[in-house]
This record gives structure tokens, C-alpha cells and sequence, in this order.
């Protein structure tokens, strides 16, 4: 099994909605990671967990939070949302951290904040 | 800050080759390639070490210049496949972390 799974694909949330988002990979990967990716735009990381520790956090607003309860999980909890937070966001995983360690993605969630 | 990539979209036909460039203004330890389809989710190419060691798809070739902190994707004999913008996604030093490029739009056409 070479998937990361992220749920759901979609949604809809108010600024003062709390929601989580949602990755899964079962290939034993130790590494994990949060992206938000624009239009048009590349990848920015997030967050990074390394043997389920937050590792880096790309000095994110703390309206995101992260949570990796076990070595195949990895959730990103939202509050209060602005609608410029409207993105993708893309789970990834890795065996280990950069280095000669390819990431493999999540299909993503896309994010709309009205 | 951003390794920056060129040429920023490119039109192929089918059967003819590109370059794609990704340079970096830090040192660099490794050099990722991507290719992300719409919609889609990037889908990993290559990876450069600094030394040499490479890994990555039989069909799909790439340098990496270390002094000069640049990398280039050599995509030949270009397939309706291909179509996609492509990332580096750049290591510098003990970030463990990559940087992911401006980004380059390949279009293939019949």
C-alpha cells in the first residue's frame, strides 16, 4: 500500500466553525507532513512530524493546530479560519526526513473559508 | 526563500524534449523533482544528493550542480503524459525539510 489518504476532499467552513482535517498512510513512514498549496502556486510547508513529534512549524498561525496521535495518523485541527486560509491542503509522508527520502502525497482537501 | 525555476510554462509537441532549471540562492544538500497534474497530487521524479547519488525513474534524467546550487530536469522524447507543472523542492543544509520552486507548466500537445 503506497497511498496516503486525506478526508474529506472537500469543505465548506465558517470563520467560526471548528473542523479537523484528516491523513492516513499504513507504509510505516516515521516522517509526516502538512502543506497548503494555492492556486498556481507551490507547496508551503506547515508542519512536519518526525516519529510523532512536531518537528518543524513554519512559524504557522496557531488557528491551525496539529495533532499526530500514532505513527500512521496525522490530523490538522481548524479554528477560526480566516477566508484567505482558503486552500489545499496536502498530507505527505516520507520514511524519513528530505534527504534522499521521496515524499508521497494525499490526493488533499480542498478548503474554502467564507 | 524560494528556489526559482525557468522557463515558467512550456509548450511541447509529442516526441520533442525540455529543460527544466531550478536554482537556489542557499547551499544545498539534496534536490527533489515533482510533477503535479490538476487536480492531482504531486507525484515524486527525482532525487539529487549533494556527492552524486541520484534516485528517481528509469526514463526520467536530472543534474545537480552543487557549487552553483542549481538543478535541471531533462525530460526526452516528451509524452501526452508529461503534461503537468513540475517542482524542485530544495534542501538546504540540515533543514530536513524541502523548499518547494516557483514551479514550471509543461503542455503537450499531438
Amino acid at each position: 500500500d503506497t497511498e496516503v489518504t486525506q478526508t474529506p476532499k472537500h469543505l465548506v467552513m465558517g470563520m467560526t466553525n471548528k473542523k479537523s482535517l484528516k491523513c492516513e498512510q499504513h507504509m510505516g513512514h516515521r516522517a509526516m507532513y502538512w502543506y497548503k498549496q494555492k492556486a498556481k502556486k507551490p507547496p508551503e510547508l506547515m508542519f512536519v512530524y518526525s516519529y510523532e513529534k512536531l518537528s518543524i512549524n513554519e512559524s504557522v498561525p496557531s488557528r491551525f493546530s496539529p495533532e499526530c496521535p500514532n505513527s500512521s495518523l496525522l490530523n490538522l485541527h481548524l479554528h477560526a479560519l480566516q477566508p484567505e486560509d482558503s486552500a489545499l491542503y496536502l498530507c505527505a509522508s516520507s520514511s524519513g526526513l528530505a534527504g534522499y527520502n521521496e515524499q508521497f502525497f494525499g490526493p488533499g482537501t480542498r478548503l474554502t473559508v467564507l | 526563500q524560494q528556489p526559482v525555476q525557468s522557463p515558467q510554462a512550456v509548450i511541447l509537441r509529442e516526441g520533442e524534449d525540455a529543460v527544466i532549471n531550478c536554482s537556489s540562492s542557499k547551499a544545498l544538500y539534496s534536490v527533489h523533482w515533482y510533477r503535479q497534474k490538476h487536480g492531482e497530487a504531486p507525484v515524486f521524479l527525482m532525487i539529487l544528493l549533494k556527492g552524486g547519488e541520484q534516485k528517481g525513474h528509469d526514463k526520467i534524467s536530472a543534474s545537480f550542480n552543487e557549487k552553483k546550487q542549481q538543478s535541471s530536469l531533462y525530460l526526452t522524447a516528451s509524452q501526452l503524459s508529461y503534461s503537468g507543472t513540475y517542482f524542485c523542492g530544495t534542501e538546504a543544509g540540515t533543514a530536513s525539510k524541502l523548499t518547494f520552486g516557483t514551479g514550471t507548466r509543461l503542455q503537450v500537445t499531438l
